[in-house]
C-alpha cells in the first residue's frame, strides 16, 4: 500500500505569515502534484513536480520534490486570506496494477485570517 | 486539460433509495475515476471505470453498492444503491492528463 503522509492537518494563521506543508512517503513516485480545493468545487491542480530535487515557484508558492522522489513540500510566503482552502498532495506511479491511480495525502485545511 | 461536468451538484435522498451521478468529459479518455470525500478530508478512490469492461473496485467498495456504467469514452455514471446515512459524502469523478488529474465539481449527497 502506498501512503502519503501529509502534515499538518490543520493550519490557522494570520495574513502575512509563512507556512509549509509536507508530504512524505516510503514509496517512490514518478510525479507528485499539489491541489487546492474550495468548498463546493473539485480539487484544482497547482503544480506537478517530476524530477528529484526539482523546485517550482508559482507566485508566493514554492514547491519542492525530494531528491529521492519520496517527499514534497509546499511553502507559502506572506499568506493571504485568498489562500484559504484544502491543500492536497497526490503521488502518481506509472505501470503495474496501480497505473493511472493517484495516492492522496490526508489534506491540509489552511485558514488565513485577515 | 479536460473539462468535466458532473451532476447533480447536490441532493438529499431518503434512506433505502438510490442515486445516479453523471459525469461528462469534453474529450475522450480511457479511464475515469470515482472518488468519495468527506468535507475537509482527503479523497478515497472507489473504482476505476474503463470503457468496454467492468469497473475495477478498490478494497471496501463493491459493485452491488456502487454500480458504474461507462458506455463510451466521454461519459460515466456512478450509482449509490440502497443508501444509508453513512453514504452521506461528496462524490467526485476524475480523469487523468499526462500526470495531473482533473475533477468534476463534485456531488454532495445527504442521506436522511
Amino acid at each position: 500500500t502506498q501512503l502519503l503522509e501529509q502534515s499538518p492537518q490543520f493550519l490557522s494563521i494570520q495574513e502575512g505569515e509563512n507556512l509549509t506543508v509536507y508530504c512524505n512517503s516510503s514509496s517512490v513516485f514518478s510525479s507528485l502534484q499539489w491541489y487546492r480545493q474550495e468548498p463546493g468545487e473539485g480539487p484544482v491542480l497547482l503544480v506537478t513536480v517530476v524530477t528529484g530535487g526539482e523546485v517550482k515557484k508559482l507566485k508566493r508558492l514554492t514547491f519542492q520534490f525530494g531528491d529521492a522522489r519520496k517527499d514534497s513540500s509546499l511553502h507559502i510566503t506572506a499568506a493571504q486570506p485568498g489562500d484559504t482552502g484544502l491543500y492536497l498532495c497526490a503521488g502518481a506511479r506509472a505501470g503495474g496494477t496501480s497505473y493511472g491511480k493517484l495516492t492522496f495525502g490526508q489534506g491540509t485545511i489552511l485558514t488565513v485570517h485577515p | 486539460s479536460a473539462v468535466i461536468s458532473q451532476k447533480p451538484s447536490r441532493d438529499i435522498c431518503q434512506r433505502g433509495t438510490s442515486l445516479t451521478i453523471q459525469c461528462q468529459v469534453d474529450s475522450q479518455v480511457t479511464m475515469m475515476f470515482w472518488y468519495r470525500q468527506q468535507p475537509g478530508q482527503s479523497l478515497t478512490l472507489i473504482a476505476t471505470a474503463n470503457q468496454g469492461s467492468e469497473a475495477t473496485y478498490e478494497s471496501g467498495f463493491v459493485i452491488d453498492k456502487f454500480p458504474i456504467s461507462r458506455p463510451n469514452l466521454t461519459f460515466s455514471t456512478l450509482t449509490v444503491s440502497n443508501m444509508s446515512p453513512e453514504d452521506s459524502s461528496i462524490y467526485l469523478c476524475s480523469v487523468r492528463g499526462t500526470a495531473e488529474a482533473f475533477f468534476g465539481q463534485g456531488t454532495r449527497l445527504t442521506v436522511v
